[in-house]
């Protein structure tokens, strides 16, 4: 069974206290591995996609990385702003566009 | 680029009532929408997959009765809620894929909050 698993559940920094969240996956085949942002009430916004180990992705703050068994999304210097819920998602190769999301790391960032 | 809109954004209505909620996309064509359902504090769980013209596909648990998805053109997809129970009050949340591109990627809508009381 395709899995994937976010920690830790949730977070708390200083602001520009540099972290990263981790994503593990246990999947029969990867397509692409997602990273959203959802803040309360809303929906997710998309961040990153990546595709194969090795990829990495910037983004303002936010660099995701992948490898084989699992994406770090590393924040440098966070502000207040980028408080909000990281969620990592896989698609697998096989049958329909489906997303397996991990249930998020919630991040806040104290001024 | 790759905006999805919902609409509304929140409805109370009354049990045994049946609620229509909108998703469009509205800079691209969205060959397959995805319905999530979100509860507090939990992450998404996918309730069902449509392509434009075809039926949809639901997960396991997912009464399609209950649930009706119609996929009618490649920017509208809507989810009613037949017969509506306090139960399934719930944070809808629609997706689109098919954005030039990024032809995989989902983009969300903003959710749709139900209150059945």
């Amino acid at each position: 069974e395709d899995q994937v698993t976010q920690s830790p559940e949730a977070l708390r920094l200083q602001e520009g206290e540099s972290s990263s969240l981790n994503c593990s996956y246990t999947v029969s085949g990867l397509r692409g591995l997602f990273w959203y942002r959802q803040d309360p009430g809303k929906g997710p916004e998309f961040l990153f996609t990546l595709y194969s180990a090795g990829e990495e992705k910037e983004k303002e703050r936010l660099k995701a990385t992948l490898t084989k068994k699992e994406s770090f999304l590393h924040i440098t210097a966070p502000k207040p702003e980028d408080s909000a819920t990281y969620l990592c998602a896989v698609q697998v190769n096989q049958g329909a566009q489906k997303l397996v999301f991990g249930q998020g790391t919630r991040l806040t960032i104290n001024p | 680029g790759a905006v999805v809109s919902q609409h509304p954004s929140w409805v109370i209505c009354k049990s045994g009532t049946s609620v229509k909620i909108e998703c469009r996309s509205l800079d691209f064509q969205a060959t397959t929408m995805f319905w999530y359902r979100q509860f507090p504090k939990q992450s998404l769980m996918l309730m069902a997959t449509s392509n434009e013209g075809s039926k949809a596909t639901y997960e396991q648990g997912v009464e399609k009765d209950k649930f009706l998805i119609n996929h009618a053109s490649l920017t509208l997809s809507t989810l009613t809620v037949t017969s509506a129970h306090p139960e399934d009050s719930s944070f809808y949340i629609c997706s689109a894929s098919g954005a030039s591109g990024n032809a995989e990627t989902q983009y969300f809508g903003p959710g749709t909050r139900l209150l059945v009381l």
